[in-house]
């Protein structure tokens, strides 16, 4: 069936560098694909989201880049800080337009190492 | 307070016993959604309702029944629990032409 996955479950890099966080979708509906940020005992943070008819949108120190033809999404963080340390979701609001909710995957934690 | 509450945010409950969780939202979103999140599956929706007095099923929604009878509150029931529905259960809302959902805190359920 239709999915949303993550490469990676754990990503490990150094304060200041950059962080890539990728996923691959397979539901070619979705109008739209959004990034979570969720911290231990949290509940997940929209970070930003991206048009389907778009490649890249920039945020606050985030961009996410959106590839359809191979059906792939990544989150790149600048210049990482122990406040991104971590479980990121990729998501996608799939061809209801987010009205019968979003398809999540697994995660991938970021851990950030001084 | 302003925002999306979740209460109870810690329950222990027995097999077969029914339990209700709890979600109000002061926004008055449009849509609301329930989701467990589980070790190696992530975040999985249960129910979802699109305004008051409408609600559908969701990917994994065998064993619940939701209502929504006020636009701000959407409880959860698990009719007779079971040891597999142990979870985190988070509720969400979205605002109409948004596609940013708001996450309350999470209720941790363990069913025993």
């Amino acid at each position: 069936g239709e999915s949303v996955g993550l490469h990676l479950p754990t990503l490990s890099v150094q304060e200041g560098d950059n962080s890539i966080i990728n996923c691959a979708y397979s539901n070619s509906a979705s109008d739209y694909f959004i990034w979570y940020k969720q911290e231990s005992g949290k509940g997940p943070q929209f970070i930003i989201d991206i048009r389907s008819n778009m490649d890249k949108r920039q945020g606050q120190r985030v961009t996410v880049l959106l590839n359809k033809t191979v059906k792939h999404l990544s989150l790149q963080i600048a210049a990482t800080q122990p406040g991104d340390s971590a479980v990121y979701f990729c998501a996608e609001n799939g061809s209801g337009g987010g009205a019968d909710g979003l398809t999540f995957g697994k995660g991938t934690h970021l851990i950030i190492q001084p | 307070d302003a925002g999306i509450t979740q209460s109870p945010r810690y329950k222990i409950t027995e097999t077969g016993r029914q339990v209700t969780l709890m979600c109000h939202q002061t926004w008055s979103h449009s849509y609301m959604f329930w989701y467990r999140q589980d070790l190696g599956h992530g975040l999985r929706l249960i129910y979802y309702s699109a305004a008051a007095d409408i609600t559908d099923k969701g990917e994994v929604s065998d064993g619940y029944v939701v209502s929504r009878s006020k636009t701000e509150n959407f409880p959860l029931t698990l009719e007779s629990a079971t040891r597999s529905q142990t979870s985190v259960y988070f509720c969400a809302s979205t605002g109409q032409g948004s596609t940013e959902a708001f996450f309350g805190q999470g209720t941790r359920l363990t069913v025993v």
